[in-house]
């Protein structure tokens, strides 16, 4: 079992809709969770991130993390033509800040 | 501060070549990390570097492949002997020590592809 497991898609949507993109984990030990955004042919970019369990809003984004049911969650809403991209969803817990990434879901907002 | 900077954009090298990538972290940034993507897939982490210490290696740096930080400044990631398998992206991120976990810095990568 990978320590992070993330539905790759393709996920396609009419612009104007409410994205949800999620992901599990296996290890306990994680208490940082952060979603990434990666444009074709670019570097990830930090998008949200929460520590433990609990919501986290920043504007159209919203982050939950439940620690109980290991499952991560970010929601977009209003989503954007310029949302179109791969979300990683990235995990890490220990001292050395070693991320462990999901294999990333590629959306497409279709305007 | 143009962010973390990474020289090529992409190299295509014939199989048995070396190859060798450079970082350029954000200069207040002590630590720095080597991760690789390959198509389809999250990245991996390979290694970091916390000022010119190397601190972990993982097991999917094999003796072919060897990263440098000297003086703590920029680092290089060298690959010897190239194998088709090689071929990925490889990224360099940058953080400073304190808010290391959610204060990385991704550069764009380098695109490898060996034939």
């Amino acid at each position: 079992q990978k320590e992070v497991e993330q539905d790759p898609g393709p996920l396609s949507v009419p612009e104007g809709a409410i994205v949800s993109l999620n992901c599990t984990y296996s290890n306990s030990a994680f208490q940082y969770f952060m979603w990434y955004r990666q444009y074709s042919r670019k570097g990830p970019e930090l998008l949200m991130y929460t520590y433990s369990s609990g919501n986290k809003e920043d504007g159209r984004f919203t982050a939950q993390v439940d620690k109980s049911s290991k499952y991560i969650s970010l929601f977009i809403r209003d989503s954007q033509p310029s949302d179109s991209a791969t979300y990683l969803c990235a995990v890490t817990g220990g001292s050395n800040y070693k991320l462990t990434f999901g294999k990333g879901t590629l959306l497409t907002v279709n305007p | 501060d143009t962010g973390v900077s990474q020289d090529p954009r992409h190299k295509i090298t014939k199989r048995g070549q070396n190859v060798t990538f450079r970082c350029d972290p954000i200069s207040e940034h002590n630590r720095l990390y080597w991760y690789r993507q390959t198509l389809g897939q999250g990245p991996e982490f390979l290694t970091y570097f916390q000022n010119e210490a190397q601190l972990e290696k993982s097991r999917l740096l094999s003796d072919r492949f060897s990263a440098e930080r000297p003086k703590g400044s920029f680092s290089t990631l060298e690959i010897q002997r190239t194998e088709q398998g090689d071929s990925a992206m490889y990224l360099c991120a940058s953080s400073p020590e304190v808010v290391a976990h959610y204060g990385y810095t991704f550069g764009s990568g380098t695109r490898l592809t060996v034939v």
